[in-house]
């Protein structure tokens, strides 16, 4: 079975300091992979998705890069975090065989103090 | 008008009721619809997805869309306490890598 991890779990980070959240995909090959940011009362918004390695489409214009190296792998960087970039920060999983449920990881809550 | 609309709640039901949960949307392309369970603080699980019109059932969720009304609801039978979360409604768009969610309702099944 498909299982994705993400870590840190929580951070806590001042600001102007960078940022590298991490997660990985075990149990399937060649996925989609996405991140995405909820923020306190607001939904859930697409920050970059993946189609492959190195492929990298970007949907909001902000402080924070995306990267895949490797094909189960997927980070999200910044070099100097901003108060706003807080926020519950999650990462999901869409296989080629499957029509276009995506599956969420179990998030890294990030404060920027 | 945001793509995704749904009501925020917090809708509070008595244990063994049946929970309707809705959202509205915006844009008629590409009907491919998903609901999440979201606990506080984990990440969100699929519970049902569904295209186009009509109704789908999966145990005690029924997932159903009206697209003459751009409505689509989720219905759980039986309520539990294990029920009680954020329930998100999502549409595909973007060729199928986006999903443009709503700002969830929170349910609370009390005893």
């Amino acid at each position: 079975s498909q299982t994705i991890h993400q870590w840190p779990a929580t951070l806590v980070q001042p600001v102007g300091s960078p940022l590298s959240l991490e997660c990985t995909v075990e149990g399937t090959s060649n996925p989609n992979l996405y991140w995405y940011r909820q923020a306190a009362g607001r939904g859930l918004q697409l920050l970059f998705y993946s189609v492959g390695i190195g492929q990298i489409s970007s949907e909001v214009p902000q402080n924070l890069s995306a990267s895949r190296p490797q094909d189960r792998q997927f980070i999200l960087s910044s070099k100097k975090l901003l108060l706003s970039d807080s926020g519950f920060y999650l990462c999901a999983w869409r296989g080629r065989e499957r029509s276009y449920e995506q599956y969420f990881g179990p998030g890294t809550r990030l404060t920027v103090t | 008008q945001k793509e995704v609309e749904q009501d925020p709640g917090p809708l509070s039901v008595p244990e063994g009721a049946i929970v309707s949960l809705n959202c509205t949307y915006s844009n008629s392309a590409f009907q491919y619809f998903m609901w999440y369970r979201q606990y506080s603080r984990k990440g969100p699980e699929l519970l049902m997805y569904t295209y186009s019109s009509g109704n789908k059932e999966d145990g005690r969720f029924t997932a159903q869309v009206d697209k003459s009304s751009k409505y689509i609801s989720l219905f759980i039978r039986d309520s539990q306490p294990s029920d009680s979360a954020t329930y998100l409604c999502a549409r595909l768009t973007g060729g199928g890598n986006k999903l443009t969610f709503g700002t969830g309702t929170q349910l609370k099944v009390e005893l």
